[in-house]
Protein backbone atom coordinates (compact mmCIF):
# COMPACT_ATOMS: atom_id res chain seq x y z
CA UNK A 1 0.00 0.00 0.00
CA UNK A 2 1.49 2.87 -0.99
CA UNK A 3 1.11 5.68 1.44
CA UNK A 4 2.99 8.48 -0.86
CA UNK A 5 2.61 8.77 -4.19
CA UNK A 6 4.59 10.42 -6.85
CA UNK A 7 2.55 10.38 -10.17
CA UNK A 8 4.57 11.57 -12.98
CA UNK A 9 7.57 9.53 -13.26
CA UNK A 10 9.09 12.52 -15.18
CA UNK A 11 9.36 15.77 -16.24
CA UNK A 12 11.47 17.82 -18.48
CA UNK A 13 11.71 21.51 -18.35
CA UNK A 14 14.03 24.44 -20.09
CA UNK A 15 16.95 25.91 -17.94
CA UNK A 16 15.94 29.51 -16.69
CA UNK A 17 12.44 28.24 -16.25
CA UNK A 18 10.27 27.12 -12.58
CA UNK A 19 9.93 23.07 -12.13
CA UNK A 20 7.08 21.93 -10.40
CA UNK A 21 7.19 18.37 -8.53
CA UNK A 22 4.20 16.66 -7.16
CA UNK A 23 3.53 14.35 -4.24
CA UNK A 24 0.43 12.97 -3.06
CA UNK A 25 -0.18 11.19 0.23
CA UNK A 26 -3.24 9.23 1.95
CA UNK A 27 -2.12 9.29 5.61
CA UNK A 28 -3.91 11.93 7.31
CA UNK A 29 -1.82 11.32 10.43
CA UNK A 30 1.93 12.54 8.49
CA UNK A 31 2.93 15.50 9.95
CA UNK A 32 6.78 15.53 8.56
CA UNK A 33 7.67 16.29 4.73
CA UNK A 34 10.86 15.72 3.31
CA UNK A 35 12.47 16.28 -0.28
CA UNK A 36 15.89 14.29 -1.32
CA UNK A 37 17.55 14.58 -4.64
CA UNK A 38 19.33 11.73 -6.10
CA UNK A 39 21.80 11.36 -8.13
CA UNK A 40 23.02 7.65 -10.10
CA UNK A 41 24.72 6.11 -7.81
CA UNK A 42 24.60 8.04 -4.69
CA UNK A 43 22.69 7.98 -1.49
CA UNK A 44 19.43 10.23 -1.50
CA UNK A 45 20.39 13.90 -0.68
CA UNK A 46 18.27 15.97 1.58
CA UNK A 47 16.71 19.37 0.35
CA UNK A 48 13.94 20.56 1.77
CA UNK A 49 11.38 19.84 4.67
CA UNK A 50 8.02 21.31 5.80
CA UNK A 51 6.43 20.64 8.48
CA UNK A 52 1.89 20.45 9.21
CA UNK A 53 2.04 23.78 10.94
CA UNK A 54 3.84 25.57 8.01
CA UNK A 55 1.76 25.31 4.33
CA UNK A 56 5.10 27.05 2.72
CA UNK A 57 9.10 26.69 3.13
CA UNK A 58 11.58 28.54 1.21
CA UNK A 59 15.40 27.56 1.16
CA UNK A 60 16.95 29.54 -1.90
CA UNK A 61 15.54 28.43 -5.64
CA UNK A 62 14.02 25.37 -3.52
CA UNK A 63 10.19 25.77 -2.44
CA UNK A 64 8.00 23.58 -0.93
CA UNK A 65 4.42 23.80 -0.31
CA UNK A 66 2.00 21.62 1.70
CA UNK A 67 -1.75 21.24 1.59
CA UNK A 68 -2.86 19.49 4.29
CA UNK A 69 -6.42 19.42 3.11
CA UNK A 70 -5.77 18.07 -0.11
CA UNK A 71 -2.84 15.81 0.93
CA UNK A 72 -0.62 16.98 -1.60
CA UNK A 73 2.83 19.02 -1.55
CA UNK A 74 4.79 19.88 -4.43
CA UNK A 75 8.49 21.36 -4.82
CA UNK A 76 9.07 24.19 -6.57
CA UNK A 77 12.86 24.68 -8.52
CA UNK A 78 13.08 28.27 -9.77
CA UNK A 79 14.86 29.27 -11.60
CA UNK A 80 16.02 25.41 -12.63
CA UNK A 81 19.74 24.57 -13.55
CA UNK A 82 20.92 21.88 -15.85
CA UNK A 83 23.02 20.42 -12.32
CA UNK A 84 18.99 19.82 -10.76
CA UNK A 85 18.74 17.04 -13.52
CA UNK A 86 18.21 14.09 -10.88
CA UNK A 87 15.59 11.83 -9.31
CA UNK A 88 13.54 13.54 -6.64
CA UNK A 89 12.14 11.42 -3.88
CA UNK A 90 9.20 12.90 -1.21
CA UNK A 91 8.76 11.17 2.20
CA UNK A 92 6.72 11.57 4.34
CA UNK A 93 6.02 10.86 8.34
CA UNK A 94 3.93 10.64 11.41
CA UNK A 95 6.65 10.72 14.16
CA UNK A 96 9.72 12.25 12.10
CA UNK A 97 12.08 9.04 11.80
CA UNK A 98 10.20 6.23 10.23
CA UNK A 99 9.42 7.99 6.50
CA UNK A 100 7.62 6.77 3.65
CA UNK A 101 8.87 7.32 0.39
CA UNK A 102 7.20 8.17 -2.94
CA UNK A 103 8.81 5.90 -6.72
CA UNK A 104 10.20 9.10 -7.59
CA UNK A 105 10.00 12.07 -10.20
CA UNK A 106 13.36 12.08 -12.80
CA UNK A 107 13.84 15.43 -13.46
CA UNK A 108 15.58 16.61 -16.86
CA UNK A 109 16.59 20.07 -17.43
CA UNK A 110 17.08 21.00 -20.92
CA UNK A 111 19.94 24.13 -21.28
CA UNK B 1 34.91 12.59 4.22
CA UNK B 2 32.78 13.06 6.84
CA UNK B 3 29.74 11.54 5.39
CA UNK B 4 27.81 8.35 6.14
CA UNK B 5 30.05 4.98 5.10
CA UNK B 6 28.63 1.88 3.81
CA UNK B 7 30.55 -1.07 3.12
CA UNK B 8 30.51 -3.03 1.05
CA UNK B 9 29.27 -1.54 -1.60
CA UNK B 10 28.65 -4.64 -3.79
CA UNK B 11 28.02 -7.99 -2.70
CA UNK B 12 26.77 -11.02 -5.09
CA UNK B 13 26.24 -14.05 -3.12
CA UNK B 14 24.09 -17.32 -3.55
CA UNK B 15 20.93 -17.84 -2.40
CA UNK B 16 20.69 -19.53 0.94
CA UNK B 17 24.05 -17.94 2.43
CA UNK B 18 24.22 -14.77 5.07
CA UNK B 19 25.37 -11.52 4.01
CA UNK B 20 26.32 -8.72 6.71
CA UNK B 21 26.65 -4.90 5.58
CA UNK B 22 28.33 -1.90 7.50
CA UNK B 23 27.10 1.42 8.15
CA UNK B 24 29.70 3.92 9.65
CA UNK B 25 27.16 7.39 10.47
CA UNK B 26 28.60 10.91 10.75
CA UNK B 27 30.35 10.76 14.21
CA UNK B 28 27.79 12.77 16.43
CA UNK B 29 24.41 11.99 14.73
CA UNK B 30 22.87 9.55 17.39
CA UNK B 31 19.89 8.00 14.92
CA UNK B 32 20.71 5.86 12.85
CA UNK B 33 18.36 4.20 9.86
CA UNK B 34 18.17 1.86 7.63
CA UNK B 35 16.89 1.28 4.31
CA UNK B 36 15.83 -0.68 1.47
CA UNK B 37 15.70 0.26 -2.42
CA UNK B 38 14.09 -1.57 -5.28
CA UNK B 39 14.27 -0.85 -8.39
CA UNK B 40 11.78 1.88 -9.58
CA UNK B 41 10.58 2.45 -6.09
CA UNK B 42 12.00 4.63 -3.55
CA UNK B 43 13.90 3.61 0.06
CA UNK B 44 11.82 1.71 2.01
CA UNK B 45 12.17 1.93 5.79
CA UNK B 46 13.19 -1.28 7.72
CA UNK B 47 14.51 -0.27 11.06
CA UNK B 48 15.95 3.11 13.56
CA UNK B 49 18.41 3.01 16.01
CA UNK B 50 18.45 5.87 18.77
CA UNK B 51 21.94 5.48 20.31
CA UNK B 52 22.57 1.80 20.89
CA UNK B 53 18.57 0.72 20.86
CA UNK B 54 16.49 -0.25 18.17
CA UNK B 55 13.30 1.68 18.77
CA UNK B 56 11.22 0.79 15.47
CA UNK B 57 11.00 -1.79 13.13
CA UNK B 58 9.17 -2.40 9.70
CA UNK B 59 6.91 -5.65 9.77
CA UNK B 60 9.32 -5.77 5.83
CA UNK B 61 12.07 -6.49 8.41
CA UNK B 62 11.61 -10.54 8.63
CA UNK B 63 12.55 -12.77 10.85
CA UNK B 64 15.95 -13.67 8.37
CA UNK B 65 16.86 -10.08 9.22
CA UNK B 66 18.55 -8.48 12.11
CA UNK B 67 20.70 -5.23 12.69
CA UNK B 68 22.52 -3.93 15.86
CA UNK B 69 23.95 -0.99 16.89
CA UNK B 70 26.05 -2.30 19.80
CA UNK B 71 28.08 0.85 20.88
CA UNK B 72 25.64 3.49 19.70
CA UNK B 73 28.38 3.94 16.58
CA UNK B 74 28.75 1.88 13.54
CA UNK B 75 25.62 -0.53 12.45
CA UNK B 76 25.54 -4.02 11.53
CA UNK B 77 22.71 -5.32 8.79
CA UNK B 78 22.49 -9.31 8.54
CA UNK B 79 20.36 -11.46 6.05
CA UNK B 80 20.32 -14.85 7.01
CA UNK B 81 19.70 -17.53 4.27
CA UNK B 82 19.13 -14.95 1.48
CA UNK B 83 16.79 -15.08 -1.40
CA UNK B 84 16.38 -13.87 -5.07
CA UNK B 85 14.00 -11.23 -3.63
CA UNK B 86 16.50 -10.06 -1.14
CA UNK B 87 18.28 -7.93 -3.95
CA UNK B 88 18.23 -4.29 -3.38
CA UNK B 89 20.30 -1.44 -2.45
CA UNK B 90 20.30 -1.09 1.21
CA UNK B 91 20.81 1.87 2.40
CA UNK B 92 21.71 3.83 5.54
CA UNK B 93 21.03 6.73 6.66
CA UNK B 94 22.02 8.87 10.02
CA UNK B 95 20.50 12.44 11.43
CA UNK B 96 21.28 14.34 14.67
CA UNK B 97 19.50 14.85 17.92
CA UNK B 98 17.41 18.33 17.05
CA UNK B 99 14.19 19.82 15.50
CA UNK B 100 12.01 17.31 13.77
CA UNK B 101 11.53 16.79 10.74
CA UNK B 102 15.08 15.15 11.45
CA UNK B 103 16.92 15.73 8.43
CA UNK B 104 18.70 12.35 7.39
CA UNK B 105 21.61 12.08 5.53
CA UNK B 106 22.31 8.80 3.50
CA UNK B 107 25.38 6.98 2.37
CA UNK B 108 25.92 5.47 -1.06
CA UNK B 109 24.59 2.16 -0.10
CA UNK B 110 25.43 -1.74 -1.00
CA UNK B 111 24.01 -2.96 -3.59
CA UNK B 112 23.18 -6.80 -2.93
CA UNK B 113 22.73 -9.28 -5.75
CA UNK B 114 21.55 -13.10 -4.78
CA UNK B 115 21.94 -15.39 -7.48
Amino acid sequence: DQQVKQNSPSLSVQEGRISILNCDYTNSMFDYFLWYKKYPAEGPTFLISISSIKDKNEDGRFTVFLNKSAKHLSLHIVPSQPGDSAVYFCAASTTGNQFYFGTGTSLTVIP
Amino acid sequence: DTGVSQDPRHKITKRGQNVTFRCDPISEHNRLYWYRQTLGQGPEFLTYFQNEAQLEKSRLLSDRFSAERPKGSFSTLEIQRTEQGDSAMYLCASSSPGEVPYEQYFGPGTRLTVT
